[in-house]
């Protein structure tokens, strides 16, 4: 059975650089995209970006300038930064599995990484 | 690209049929038929009820279905339970030029 936990810091103060890592258990990341999305404390789900077990990404518009997406398929891992965190990063942050294609659906979720941002 | 619309609340009794709403446009809903639903009950990640507009993933009951016309796609709970309690988001792909996910702004389910 697969399954996905997120890792993070917890708190960061402005300007530091959030990184945050999926780790996948159970199975591979061939064959699968890799999406990371975040929930803010007002509850909306915003999609950051994703990356294919072949390492190509995509960034969403909003936040590409500072995000940065990683993946270690030898580890089963994938990773984030986000530079110049402010308070506006403040959220739960989830990786989920991308059944990309004619899917484009998230059939695994993480339980999802708290992240604060505060001085 | 703006978020996709649904009501902020839906609320009904048990055994009642309620339908919710995701509004979006050409960009996303209206040219794609690759609309997600996705419940997330509190303090718990979302997990997916429906993809591909109406498919049902193994383990959704049937009392959920999904439909689409347009650029509004629809999810119906028929014969509300007391378990469907929750927040259900919509979630449209919107092209791989751009940004490739667009999330609903969720709607508060209420079973009186």
């Amino acid at each position: 059975q697969v399954q996905l936990q997120e890792s993070g810091p917890g708190l960061l103060t402005p300007s530091e650089t959030l990184s945050l890592t999926c780790s996948v258990s159970g199975g591979s990341l061939s064959g699968y995209a890799w999406s990371w999305i975040r929930q803010s404390a007002g509850g909306g789900l915003e999609w950051i970006g994703r990356i294919f077990s072949n390492g190509k990404i995509n960034n969403s518009p909003v936040l590409w300038r500072r995000i940065t997406m990683s993946r270690d398929t030898s580890k089963n891992q994938v990773f984030l930064k986000m530079t110049s965190v402010t308070a506006a990063d403040t959220a739960v942050y989830f990786c989920a599995r991308d059944i990309y294609g004619s899917g484009s659906y998230f059939d695994l979720w993480g339980q999802g990484s708290l992240v604060t941002v505060a001085s | 690209q703006s978020a996709l619309t649904q009501p902020a609340a839906v609320s009904g009794s048990p055994g009642q049929s309620i339908t919710i709403s995701c509004a979006g446009s050409i960009s996303d809903v209206g040219t794609f038929n690759l609309v997600s639903w996705y419940q997330q009950r509190p303090g718990k990640a979302p997990t997916v009820i429906i993809s591909q507009v109406s498919q049902r993933p193994s383990g959704t009951p049937t009392r959920f279905s999904g439909s689409k016309s347009g650029n509004t796609a629809s999810l119906t709970i028929s014969g509300l339970q007391a378990e469907d309690e929750g927040d259900y988001y919509c979630c449209s792909y919107a092209g791989q030029q751009t940004l490739a996910y667009v999330f609903g702004t969720g709607t508060r389910v209420t079973v009186l």
